[in-house]
């Protein structure tokens, strides 16, 4: 079965401090991973996809990889409008997979001034 | 481009009663997922809706069902509505839901209350 692993579940970081949020997944066949970012009471908004072992992706201070068992969210010098929960995602190949993603349980990521 | 859009964002309903959510998926988007949204469980996958037909569907009961319409809109229904069923509902959409490259994106979703 399909499982996504996010480490850690919260991160309190200064202003500025650079991290990285962690994902780990085991699945049959990976047609894409996925990153979103989640505010209180709110959908999840679309980051990235990921499709192959070595892609990167970036977008203003946050920057996505991909190896075949895991993906990394780094946070380059964050700010505090960079709170949020980062939840990570996977869709395996295959027709049971069609339109399902399985996701990981989010880290919740908190910038303080 | 307008986005996934979800009806109603907030509502309280009664143990026992039924529900109707709404969803209409971004233009030109034909595959609609339904996901429920909890403290405890995170986000599941509930169903996936494709030219009207169920492609695939997750491990919850059959009080949950949906349906989407030819124009791509899609609805879900919980009947029989236990206290557990407090969750936030989630709809997503995509072009196909099949090949890579079709992003998916989601909806502010529905707050369902039971009491």
């Amino acid at each position: 079965e399909d499982q996504v692993t996010q480490s850690p579940e919260a991160l309190r970081l200064q202003e500025g401090e650079s991290s990285s949020l962690n994902c780990s997944y085991t699945v049959s066949g990976l047609r894409g991973l996925f990153w979103y970012r989640q505010d209180p009471g709110k959908g999840p908004e679309f980051l990235f996809t990921l499709y192959s072992a070595g892609e990167e992706k970036e977008k203003e201070r946050l920057k996505a990889t991909l190896t075949k068992k895991e993906s990394f969210l780094h946070i380059t010098a964050p700010k505090p409008e960079d709170s949020a929960t980062y939840l990570c995602a996977v869709q395996a190949r295959g027709a049971d997979s069609w339109g399902k993603l399985q996701f990981g349980a989010g880290t919740q990521v908190v910038v303080t001034p | 481009k307008a986005g996934v859009t979800q009806t109603p964002r907030y509502l309280i309903k009664t143990r026992g009663q039924q529900v109707t959510l709404s969803c209409s998926p971004i233009s030109g988007h034909r595959s609609v997922s339904w996901y429920q949204q909890t403290p405890g469980q995170g986000l599941q996958f509930l169903f996936e809706y494709f030219s009207e037909t169920q492609r695939n569907k997750g491990n919850f009961p059959g009080r949950f069902s949906g349906r989407q319409f030819s124009n791509s809109r899609s609805e879900m229904n919980v009947s029989t509505l236990e206290l557990g069923d407090s969750a936030l509902y989630l709809c997503a959409s995509s072009l196909t839901g099949r090949e890579s490259g079709n992003t998916i994106y989601f909806g502010e979703g529905s707050w369902l209350t039971v009491v």
